[in-house]
This record gives structure tokens, C-alpha cells and sequence, in this order.
């Protein structure tokens, strides 16, 4: 059974850091993209980032560029999002997910909240 | 302003059958697959329709996808209570270079 898992959710100040993490299984992790896809409270689905299955191609939307960073560790079977310089609009529940290449989003975690405040 | 544009919302009534339109551009709909999502309340979307008319293993066949040019359509038949839920379109965007997603449509089975 496919399992997608993230963590390191939690309230953080503006411009603070935080790191998430994905923890997959039940499927051969190293050789799927793997993206990440947040909703902001109330609000659609808005794809943040990807991450080709070798960690040689990594693609952002245009709002988090320069402050998120996706990675991956295939040893781990594990999916990472560092973001930096966090601002109130990150606020969110972030998913992880398994991806076609680019064709659509197969599995998905349970998702990990969030929130920039002071 | 979502890239591509969906309607807030549609009703039906049970048993009955609804579309839900995606409208895009040839950068995104017009040479990608497009895929559909429900998004039940409190929970993680789920995928129901991939490569514009391809389901899942587990989805019924009253959901069913289509695309035409730069738009593409999801059709539910057979309108259960339990369809009541968020319904995403999405595609990769060759311009932009990232996925994009529809804004949503809330659809109410009455």
C-alpha cells in the first residue's frame, strides 16, 4: 500500500524557517517525481514544487523561488521541502504527492499545517 | 487568478449528472494531460481522472474526463450526496514551467 507521511508542520514568525518532511512507502520511491502542493486555509490547491526522481531537475512556482527548497534522499525513501524567510501568504496545509511525470498526482499525504505568524 | 479557470460552483440534484468545465490556454491544457481531483471536506485530494479521460483503479465509471482544444470537462453521472466535495482540474504549464491548478468547484448535490 502506497503511504505518503509529512511532518515538521507547525507555527513559525515571519521570516523564520522550517523544514518539512515526507516519509514514503509501499513503492519504489527513487523512481517517481515527487511534488509538493499546498491549500491555504479556505482557499485551492496551489503546486509549490517537484523533484525529478534523481534529484537533477527541480522546478518552483514563481512565488516561493529563491526561498523554498525541494530535495529528496532515495536512501530514506524520503521527500524534503526546506523554506526559508517565510511570510503570512505561506500559511497552509502542505501535501506531498507521488507524481506521473508530469501527468497527474496519484497519491497524496494526509498533509502538515503551517502557519507564519507572530 | 487562477491560470485556469473553473467555476465556483454547480448543483444537481441526486442521480442526476453534471459537468465541470477547465478552461486554459495552449501553453497549458492545449499540449499537456490534464487530470481531475476531488477533494472531500477535511481531507487530501484524490485523484480521479488522469491523462484527460483515464481513471484510476477505484474510481467508478460515472466519473468520467474529456478535452477539446484549450478546455477540458468532467462529467459525473449518477449524482450521490457522497459526491459532494471540491473538484479540481490541473496540468503542467510549458510556459511557466510549473503545474497549475484550476481555482476550484464546489459542487452541491441537492
Amino acid at each position: 500500500e502506497v503511504q505518503l507521511v509529512e511532518s515538521g508542520g507547525g507555527l513559525v514568525q515571519p521570516g523564520g524557517s522550517l523544514r518539512l518532511s515526507c516519509a514514503a512507502s509501499g513503492f519504489t520511491f527513487r523512481s517517481y517525481w515527487m511534488t509538493w502542493v499546498r491549500q491555504a486555509p479556505g482557499k485551492g490547491l496551489e503546486w509549490v514544487a517537484n523533484i525529478k526522481q534523481d534529484g537533477s531537475e527541480k522546478y518552483y512556482v514563481d512565488s516561493v523561488k529563491g526561498r523554498f527548497t525541494i530535495s529528496r534522499d532515495n536512501a530514506k525513501n524520503s521527500l524534503y521541502l526546506q523554506m526559508n524567510s517565510l511570510r503570512a501568504e505561506d500559511t497552509a496545509v502542505y501535501y506531498c504527492a507521488r507524481d506521473r511525470g508530469r501527468t497527474a498526482y496519484d497519491y497524496w499525504g494526509q498533509g502538515t499545517l503551517v502557519t507564519v505568524s507572530s | 487568478q487562477s491560470v485556469l479557470t473553473q467555476p465556483p460552483s454547480v448543483s444537481a440534484a441526486p442521480g442526476q449528472k453534471v459537468t465541470i468545465s477547465c478552461s486554459g490556454s495552449s501553453s497549458n491544457i492545449g499540449n499537456n494531460y490534464v487530470s481531475w481531483y476531488q477533494q472531500l471536506p477535511g481531507t487530501a485530494p484524490k485523484l480521479l481522472i488522469y491523462e484527460n479521460n483515464k481513471r484510476p483503479s477505484g474510481i467508478p465509471d460515472r466519473f468520467s474526463g474529456s478535452k477539446s482544444g484549450t478546455s477540458a470537462t468532467l462529467g459525473i453521472t449518477g449524482l450521490q450526496t457522497g459526491d459532494e466535495a471540491d473538484y479540481y482540474c490541473g496540468t503542467w504549464d510549458s510556459s511557466l514551467s510549473f503545474w497549475v491548478f484550476g481555482g476550484g468547484t464546489k459542487l452541491t448535490v441537492l
